[in-house]
């Protein structure tokens, strides 16, 4: 069965810490991994990967994806209070309906 | 702007009632996707559609109801049957011809039992 695993399932930081979040996955025909932000509402798109060990930046935010391992990380350097929200894993494959999600990370960044 | 509308934000139900939950996008996505997110559980596929008139079922369909009459439109019924239904509602929709493109998601409904 496709499975994602995200760790830790919850983080408290302090503003300037640098976090790495993990996802794992099990998926069939694998297509890309992707990366969200979820704050209160909607998730918000953040990376999409689909090559193995090339890193994807987007200001402090860091992705990269281990296609060996079955695995990506997701780093976030000198963290702020806005980074506060649950980040979402989801891989995705070449079936019609296969967009998979972890559960979560909550991070929790502390002045 | 472009964008995945959904309606309303809050939504209680009584018991035995459906009650439906709507979701319109102007993205020109052929796909559209509802999923449910319980705490602690990430998201969940309820159904998934990839062009008007047709739509699977997702991985916990049982309860749930879809149509897709029109290409902006995807609106889901929670029937009586969905014995737990309170959740937060999410809808998606993506360019699946396009490579490349994520999935957009509308802002939720928080649906409770009254």
């Amino acid at each position: 069965e496709d499975k994602v695993v995200q760790s830790p399932l919850s983080l408290v930081v302090h503003e300037g810490d640098t976090v790495t979040l993990n996802c794992s996955y099990e998926v069939t025909n694998f297509r890309s991994l992707l990366w969200y932000k979820q704050e209160k509402k909607a998730p918000t798109f953040l990376f999409m990967l689909t090559s193995s060990g090339i890193e994807k930046k987007s200001g402090r935010l860091s992705s990269i994806l281990d296609k060996k391992e079955l695995s990506s990380i997701l780093n976030i350097t000198a963290t702020q209070t806005g980074d506060s929200a649950i980040y979402l894993c989801a891989v995705e494959g070449y079936n019609n309906n296969d967009m998979r999600f972890g559960a979560g990370t909550r991070l929790t960044v502390k002045p | 702007d472009g964008g995945i509308t959904q309606s309303p934000k809050y939504l209680f139900r009584k018991e035995g009632q459906n009650v439906t939950l709507s979701c319109e996008q102007n993205l020109n996505h052929d796909a559209m996707y509802w999923y449910r997110q319980d705490p602690g559980q990430g998201l969940r596929l309820i159904y998934y559609s990839q062009i008007v008139n047709d739509f699977q079922k997702g991985d916990i369909a049982e309860g749930y109801s879809v149509s897709r009459e029109k290409k902006e439109s995807f609106p889901l019924t929670v029937t009586s049957a969905q014995k737990n239904p309170t959740a937060f509602y999410l809808c998606a929709s993506s360019d699946r011809a396009a490579s490349n493109q994520p999935q957009h998601f509308g802002d939720g409904t928080r649906l409770s039992i009254l």
